[in-house]
């Protein structure tokens, strides 16, 4: 079976400062990873997806994620914080291409002035 | 380009009425999804469709019931509402996983925030 954890459920940084929002998973099979954003009242949008091709991931608004096995995490984590940041963010799991993706509980991010 | 669309937006029910959300995408996705999003919990699958004709339960479908009659729409009905199913409730689609890629990222509508009295 998988499984998703989202380390903290409420992160706060500075404008300016870096981010850094804890996944850990667990999975029987060589696993599909997604980082999702979520803005108040909208929909979840893809920030990330890893494939596999590379451990580094690269997505839109300056976020990346690593994809480390052997500690069977997937951090996200951004240089430097912009207020429009601030939403809660979604770490996703699903393994065996079954179509069936699990969602961490979220994280809320804070961005300070 | 509208990609998924939820009608209704909003909705108050009183306990043991029925009513049914729609989904629809536009881009001819085969896979589509109904999740619920509860504060603290994440989004957990009610149902999901990996084509025309075909459903699925997911991890929370009790009191729910799904019909996918044509590939672009996606009906969830609540056949006698309780107050536990307050909630906002979210459509996805994707295509379906590619062997060399792994799972298709999901395309959400904007959600239809349910409460029940």
């Amino acid at each position: 079976a998988q499984s998703v954890t989202q380390l903290d459920s409420h992160v706060s940084v500075s404008e300016g400062t870096p981010v850094l929002l804890r996944c850990n998973y667990s999975s029987s099979y060589s696993p599909s990873l997604f980082w999702y954003v979520q803005h108040p009242n909208k929909g979840l949008q893809l920030l990330l997806k890893y494939t596999s091709a590379a451990t580094l991931v690269k997505g839109i608004n300056g976020f990346e994620a690593e994809f480390k096995k052997s500690e069977t995490s997937f951090h996200l984590t951004k240089p430097s914080a912009h207020m429009s940041d601030a939403a809660e963010y979604f770490c996703v799991v699903s393994a065996s291409n079954t179509g069936k993706l699990i969602f961490g509980q979220g994280t809320t991010l804070q961005v300070k002035p | 380009n509208a990609g998924v669309t939820q009608t209704p937006k909003f909705r108050v029910l009183k306990t043991g009425q029925s009513m049914t959300l729609l989904c629809a995408q536009d881009m001819n996705h085969e896979y589509m999804y109904w999740y619920r999003q509860d504060p603290g919990m994440g989004l957990r699958l009610i149902h999901y469709s990996v084509g025309e004709g075909t459903t699925a339960k997911g991890e929370v479908p009790d009191g729910y019931n799904v019909s996918r009659l044509k590939k672009q729409n996606f009906l969830l009905g609540l056949e006698s509402a309780a107050p536990s199913q307050t909630s906002v409730y979210f459509c996805a689609s994707s295509y379906a996983p590619d062997p060399g890629t792994g799972n298709s990222p999901l395309h959400f509508g904007n959600g239809t925030r349910l409460t029940v009295t």
